[in-house]
């Protein structure tokens, strides 16, 4: 009964290569995220979307894209993956308004 | 605009004893508030949250956190802290009535809990 899930847990990969992450989520809310977090675990919002809209943080990159068949899944498409692209990335949940995000268990990239 | 100070980022304790992970913010508009933690190789996992009413807010596992607007301070504390309770500590602010994608994470606080 995993609220947010996200596939796969690890993921190894050389630069250059184009890579997918899964997110599902089964609290019904309506809007998703996904987060970056860096090796000093700070924590960076990425992207937000809902049914209406997709709110991009102007400093991702456009290799970045997110992509949502359906309200409940929300994957996350890198192009040309770079070094620098290392790292955790997490999805996340929540009701518009402002409610509580609630987190996957995370995806950590390394790029080699 | 907001911003989110976490002080230590790194607090030892024994077992048993009592531990205050400390947060403060800066904000031009009025705030929500949270506390999250982060279990090792886990996604992170909502503490408690103040959004009005009583200053004093209690969480899950023992935790509690007080809002105090004149420091502009929401610091966590719990009075006797478990082996289990070692985790990344990430405070958060919003502003009030914002969207969760308006929420600004401090940069987190690794409590060890030593034996």
């Amino acid at each position: 009964d995993t609220a947010v899930s996200q596939t796969p847990k690890y993921l190894v990969t050389q630069m250059g290569n184009d890579k997918s992450i899964k997110c599902e989520q089964n609290l019904g809310h309506d809007t998703m995220y996904w987060y970056k977090q860096d090796s000093k675990k700070f924590l960076k919002i990425m992207f937000s979307y809902n049914n209406k809209e997709l709110i991009i943080n102007e400093t991702v990159p456009n290799r970045f894209s997110p992509k949502s068949p359906d309200k409940a899944h929300l994957n996350l498409h890198i192009n040309s993956l770079e070094l620098g692209d290392s790292a955790v990335y997490f999805c996340a949940s929540s009701q518009t308004g402002g409610a509580p995000l609630h987190f996957g268990n995370g995806t950590r990239l390394t790029v080699t | 605009a907001q911003s989110v100070t976490q002080l230590d980022s790194q607090v030892p304790v024994f077992e048993e004893a009592p531990v205050e992970l400390r947060c403060n913010y800066s904000s031009s508009v009025s705030v929500y508030l949270f506390w999250y933690v982060q279990y090792p190789n886990q996604g992170l996992q909502l503490l408690l949250k103040y959004l009005s009413g009583s200053t004093l807010v209690k969480g899950i596992n023992g935790f509690e956190a007080e809002f105090n607007k004149s420091q502009t301070s929401f610091h966590l504390r719990k009075p006797s802290v478990h082996i289990s309770d070692t985790a990344e500590y990430f405070c958060a602010v919003t502003p009030r009535g914002g969207s969760a994608r308006q929420l600004t994470f401090g940069s987190g606080t690794q409590l060890t809990v030593l034996p």
